[in-house]
């Protein structure tokens, strides 16, 4: 079964402070995988996009890592903001086939950064 | 901002009535995607509209359906409300239906609440 598992399913940290959040994913065929910034009652924005061959992608302050051969991802924000106070999600994208179960989403890590 | 556009923002109707949303593309972009989200759940695929036809479908039924127009903007329209459909519900735009490397970018959803 195509499935997305994201952790935590939340986490409170102080501005200033790094943070690691996990995907692990039984998506097949995998084609790429995606993590989402989105803010509350707003629409996922996309903050990183790394297909097989990619280990790590940055974007600013957020760090993507991508293991293919275990199935796992992570996201590593740096030096946080209050702004990046949102839920990150992850979604892994399969090869081939029609649009029908082609984005698996995972349910999200909730992320609030207090002064 | 991605360029998507959804209306309205926020929408109220009862159990039994119908509703219509909206989306506009992005300019340039063919296909749209719908997607629900429950509260603190990952977005979940309806159905996805490639050049004006149905391009794959969710596990949805009939009441949920859909346009895509000439400038393919859509419509998603749901009959027979009831109380499980209040969700954000969010649009998203790409190029290329259904391919695995096209970028989705999402629209800010439109809030639906079902007394």
């Amino acid at each position: 079964k195509n499935q997305v598992e994201q952790s935590p399913q939340s986490l409170i940290i102080l501005e200033g402070k790094n943070c690691t959040l996990q995907c692990n994913y039984t998506v097949s065929p995998f084609s790429n995988l995606r993590w989402y910034k989105q803010d509350t009652g707003r629409g996922p924005v996309s903050l990183t996009i790394m297909t097989f061959s990619e280990n790590t992608k940055s974007n600013g302050r957020y760090t993507a890592t991508l293991d293919a051969d275990t199935k796992q991802s992570s996201l590593h924000i740096t030096a946080s903001q209050l702004s990046d106070s949102a839920s990150y999600i992850c979604v892994v994208i399969r090869l081939g086939g029609g649009a029908t179960n082609k984005l698996i989403f995972g349910t999200g890590t909730l992320l609030a950064v207090q002064p | 901002e991605t360029g998507v556009t959804q209306s309205p923002t926020h929408l109220i109707k009862t159990r039994g009535q119908q509703v219509t949303l909206r989306c506009s593309s992005q300019s340039g972009h063919n296909t749209v995607s719908w997607y629900q989200q429950a509260l603190g759940q990952g977005p979940q695929f309806i159905f996805q509209y490639y050049r004006e036809e149905e391009n794959g479908r969710g596990n949805f039924p009939p009441r949920f359906s859909g346009l895509q127009f000439p400038n393919y903007s859509s419509e998603l329209n749901v009959n027979a409300l009831e109380l499980d459909d209040s969700a954000l519900y969010l649009c998203a735009s790409s190029l290329s239906g259904g391919a695995s490397q096209a970028t989705q970018y999402f629209g800010p959803g439109t809030r639906l609440l079902v007394l």
